[in-house]
C-alpha cells in the first residue's frame, strides 16, 4: 500500500524560506521510472505543479517558480524535501506531495495547508 | 505556461451523462497522449481517475472515460451518481521544460 504524508510549518512569515517534507512508504524512490513531486492549491483555486525528483536524481521545476525551488531526496529515509524561498502571501496554499509513475500522479498525500503572513 | 481551460461547472441529473472539456495547445494536450484526470472532493486530496488520455486505474468505475481530439481532451461521466459530485482537474505533460500543466478545474453538480 502506497502512502505519502506531508509535514512542515503551518505558518510562515513573508520573505522566509518554507521547508516541506514528504515521507512515503510502499514504494522505493530507487525504482526505475518512479518520481515524487509537489503540487499546490491556493484556497478555492486550481492545482499547480511545482517540482519533481526522479529515482535517478533528475529534477524538474515549474519554470515560473524555478528560481525559488529546490527539491531533494533521501532514499534511506524515504523522504523528499521541498524548499521554497522568499515566501509571499500569494504562496498561501495546500501543498500536496505525489507519487509519479511515468506521466501521471498515481498517489497523493493528504496535503498540508501553509499560510504566509507578515 | 498557461493553465489548461476547463468549464467552471457542469451539472446533470442522476443517471445522465456529463462531459468535461480540457483545452490546451499543440505544446501540451495536442502534442502528447499524456493527459490525466483527477477527482477532488472538498477538503480531500485529488484522486487519479484517467491516465494516458483513455486508461482507467484499477478500482475506478467504467462510468468514467476519457478521450482527446486535437488540443482538447474530455472526461465523460456516464450514469451520473451522487458521489460523483466533486471538482475535476485535467493535467497534461507539456515537454521536458514546462513539464506538467493542470487545468482550471470543473465543479460537477448532481442535481
Amino acid at each position: 500500500q502506497i502512502t505519502l504524508k506531508e509535514s512542515g510549518p503551518t505558518l510562515v512569515k513573508t520573505t522566509q524560506t518554507l521547508t516541506l517534507t514528504c515521507t512515503f512508504s510502499g514504494f522505493s524512490l530507487s525504482t526505475n521510472g518512479v518520481g515524487v513531486g509537489w503540487i499546490r492549491q491556493p484556497p478555492g483555486k486550481a492545482l499547480e505543479w511545482l517540482a519533481l525528483i526522479y529515482w535517478d536524481d533528475d529534477k524538474r521545476y515549474s519554470p515560473s517558480l524555478k528560481s525559488r525551488l529546490t527539491i531533494t531526496k533521501d532514499t534511506s529515509t524515504n523522504q523528499v524535501v521541498l524548499t521554497m524561498t522568499n515566501m509571499d502571501p500569494v504562496d498561501t496554499a495546500t501543498y500536496f506531495c505525489g507519487h509519479r509513475k511515468y506521466d501521471f500522479w498515481a498517489y497523493w498525500g493528504q496535503g498540508t495547508l501553509v499560510t504566509v503572513s507578515s | 505556461q498557461s493553465a489548461l481551460t476547463q468549464p467552471r461547472s457542469v451539472s446533470g441529473s442522476p443517471g445522465q451523462s456529463v462531459t468535461i472539456s480540457c483545452t490546451g495547445t499543440s505544446s501540451d494536450v495536442g502534442g502528447y497522449n499524456y493527459v490525466s484526470w483527477y477527482q477532488q472532493h472538498p477538503g480531500k486530496a485529488p484522486k487519479l481517475m484517467i491516465y494516458d488520455v483513455t486508461k482507467r486505474p484499477s478500482g475506478v468505475p467504467d462510468r468514467f472515460s476519457g478521450s482527446k481530439s486535437g488540443n482538447t481532451a474530455s472526461l465523460t461521466i456516464s450514469g451520473l451518481q451522487a458521489e460523483d459530485e466533486a471538482d475535476y482537474y485535467c493535467c497534461s505533460y507539456a515537454g521536458s521544460y514546462t513539464f506538467d500543466v493542470f487545468g482550471t478545474g470543473t465543479k460537477v453538480t448532481v442535481l
